[in-house]
Formats: structure tokens, C-alpha cells, sequence
């Protein structure tokens, strides 16, 4: 149980263009869901928190107008990467989490590699 | 916010030696306290995680330690095998988000 999935695995756009990833719980509803980028060598740095129904609060320095978030449903949430810049390529990893399961507990999508040309 | 510091930030054994991988953090509200291993290009796996009213879990050859007063925690690997090869990372939950700290490149020697 608790599977997480993403898509596209990897997609390369060229500068200007936007990019979409989507993010999905298969097997339970996911209450939360937030999404990570990470570069080559680094660590997981948090994008911003989605809950379903609702805005997504963004952490510090990220913007909000450069990476759409949608939470749309209890199964999937998306990120629009709009007028992507090379700067933009990285890693993007989402998680869920369910009030079903042990509380703070997140379960990982396997990521969407973005290569921005 | 928290703040989580994780060392070393690589870390070399041999085949059969254990693995320590400390990590430290600010919040003392934080109550949750995973570590994920991470395969190159692979996504986090959860491999062992403590909360704030437990000092210590073991599963097999994975052990967590956990100080609140201290505001560190650690993992430790026994009997480590080429497999266990891996970047490993802590996190501290804050609110509900997960703050990590900055990895461990493990590489266990044959």
C-alpha cells in the first residue's frame, strides 16, 4: 500500500515553454501532498505544501507565479513549471501523505527529471 | 523554522563494519524523525523512523537513537553489506513538513 507515482519520468522542454508533472496517490487518498526539488549531489529542498481543495502555501524564495501548484483532488496534485529557464532543470519529487496512515508519515513519488534546453 | 545539520557527508566502511550518521536539529516542537535512503536517481525510501516519545528502535541491522534534550538524533548500521551503498537522509518534521538535512554518501567496501 501507500504508492505514489509521477509523471513524466523525465521530460526535456526547451526555454520559455511550460512543463506539467503530476503527482498521484494510487492506493489511499492523500490529504497532503508537497512537492521537492533537488539538484545534482544535494538535498531534498521543500517547494510547497498542497491540500486538497485549497492553495498551496510555498516555502520561503520559492515563486508562486513561476510553479503552479493544484491539488485539484484527494488523488492528484500537479506542478506547472511555467516559462521554464534552464536554471529550472532539476529532479522534482512529490510525496503524499493520509490522515489514514500514521500521522507525518510521507510516502514518495519516484520523480520527474526536467531538462530545460 | 528548523533547521537540520546531518554529518558526515560522506562516509567510507568496510563490508561488515557498522555505519554511524548523526543529524541535529533546532525545532524542539519537531516530533517526527524519518530516514530515507536514496538510490542515485531513485526516489527516498523510507527506511526507519522514531518519534519524540521513543529513545530508541531497532529493525534488523537499523537502529535510531534519539535525544530530545540534546536535539540529535542518529542511524546506525550494523553488519553493512555493498548494498546498503546509498546517500541516506534525516529529516525532522515540523508541522507536518519534513525538513532534511543535507545527506550521507555511504560506500560500503566489498
Amino acid at each position: 500500500g501507500a504508492v505514489v507515482s509521477q509523471h513524466p519520468s523525465w521530460v526535456i522542454c526547451k526555454s520559455g515553454t511550460s512543463v506539467k508533472i503530476e503527482c498521484r496517490s494510487l492506493d489511499f487518498q492523500a490529504t497532503t501532498m508537497f512537492w521537492y526539488r533537488q539538484f545534482p549531489k544535494q538535498s531534498l529542498m521543500l517547494m510547497a505544501t498542497s491540500n486538497e481543495g485549497s492553495k498551496a502555501t510555498y516555502e520561503q524564495g520559492v515563486e508562486k507565479d513561476k510553479f503552479l501548484i493544484n491539488h485539484a483532488s484527494l488523488t492528484l496534485s500537479t506542478l506547472t513549471v511555467t516559462s521554464a529557464h534552464p536554471e529550472d532543470s532539476s529532479f522534482y519529487i512529490c510525496s503524499a501523505r493520509s490522515d489514514s496512515y500514521p500521522t507525518d508519515t510521507q510516502y514518495f513519488g519516484p520523480g520527474t527529471r526536467l531538462t530545460v534546453l | 523554522g528548523e533547521n537540520v545539520e546531518q554529518h558526515p557527508s560522506t562516509l567510507s566502511v568496510q563490508e561488515g563494519d557498522s555505519a554511524v550518521i548523526k543529524c541535529t536539529y533546532s525545532d524542539s516542537a519537531s516530533n517526527y524523525f524519518p530516514w530515507y535512503k536514496q538510490e542515485l536517481g531513485k526516489r527516498p525510501q523510507l527506511i526507519i523512523d522514531i518519534r519524540s516519545n521513543v529513545g530508541e528502535k531497532k529493525d534488523q541491522r537499523i537502529a535510531v537513537t534519539l535525544n530530545k534534550t540534546a536535539k540529535h538524533f542518529s542511524l546506525h548500521i550494523t553488519e553493512t553489506q555493498p548494498e546498503d551503498s546509498a546517500v541516506y537522509f534525516c529529516a525532522a518534521s515540523e508541522g507536518g513538513k519534513l525538513i532534511f538535512g543535507q545527506g550521507t554518501e555511504l560506500s560500503v567496501k566489498p
